[in-house]
């Protein structure tokens, strides 16, 4: 099972992000984002397709349908500057996308 | 506070094993599912394995299936992945990683800091 991110994405500061994740039928399963600073571990961001973790700002939203799930960030802000991967589960299997670099210019 | 903290990784050449382990903290580990995550320098996420809480289900990625064996301690709160038969493409940083409910393994939260891997002769 593969997903399938854009490998990079440009915004201004203030302007609205949207990251895409498409799979087979993705919309049939949950999906979570991981959000990865450069030399730090992945934190979750998002997970069953639209919930945040505590401590993770409200701007920060999911939502998944069809084939594609997609993370939008509004009012991006330098420190959303990062790497991100959306992530399913495929049986028992952990399928990861392969990352979209966000860059914040 | 909850913390997984790796430690192991280090030089091998190609063939040779290497055993990694995370000692975790601030949780009940015997409750929760753990997992092994990777991620090759300048590469994407790669998830390894899986264990279930008493042991009982263990999965592996195809990539390392027959080379790699997870176990656990739940006496010592620690995981562990002994890896043989080590190839240059495992070179990577090792990711311990809690799921965020005991009750399924579906997200990974929180993740330790990382233990770097390198296969080479």
């Amino acid at each position: 099972y593969d997903l399938t991110q854009p490998p990079s994405l440009s915004v201004s500061p203030g302007q609205t992000a949207t990251i895409t994740c498409s799979g087979a039928k993705l919309g049939d399963k949950y999906v979570c984002w991981y959000q990865q600073k450069p030399g730090q571990s992945p934190v979750l961001v998002i997970f069953e397709d639209n919930k945040r973790p505590s401590g993770i700002p409200e701007r920060i939203s999911g939502s998944n349908s069809g084939n594609t799930a997609t993370l939008t960030i509004s009012g991006t802000q330098a420190m959303d500057e990062a790497d991100y991967y959306c992530q399913a589960w495929d049986s028992t299997t952990a399928v990861f996308g392969g990352g979209t670099k966000l860059t914040v210019l | 506070e909850v913390q997984l903290v790796e430690s192991g990784g280090g030089l091998v050449k190609p063939g040779g094993s290497l055993r990694l382990s995370c000692a975790a903290s601030g949780f009940t580990f015997s409750s929760y599912s753990m997992n092994w995550v990777r991620q090759a320098p300048g590469k994407g996420l790669e998830w390894v394995s899986s264990i279930s809480s008493s042991s009982s289900y263990i999965y592996y990625a195809d990539s390392v299936k027959g080379r790699f064996t997870i176990s656990r301690d739940n006496a010592k709160n620690s995981l562990y992945l002994q890896m043989n038969s080590l190839r240059a493409e495992d070179t990577a940083v090792y990711y311990c990683a809690r799921p965020r409910l005991a009750v399924d393994n579906n997200w990974f939260d929180p993740w330790g800091q990382g233990t770097l891997v390198t296969v080479s002769s």
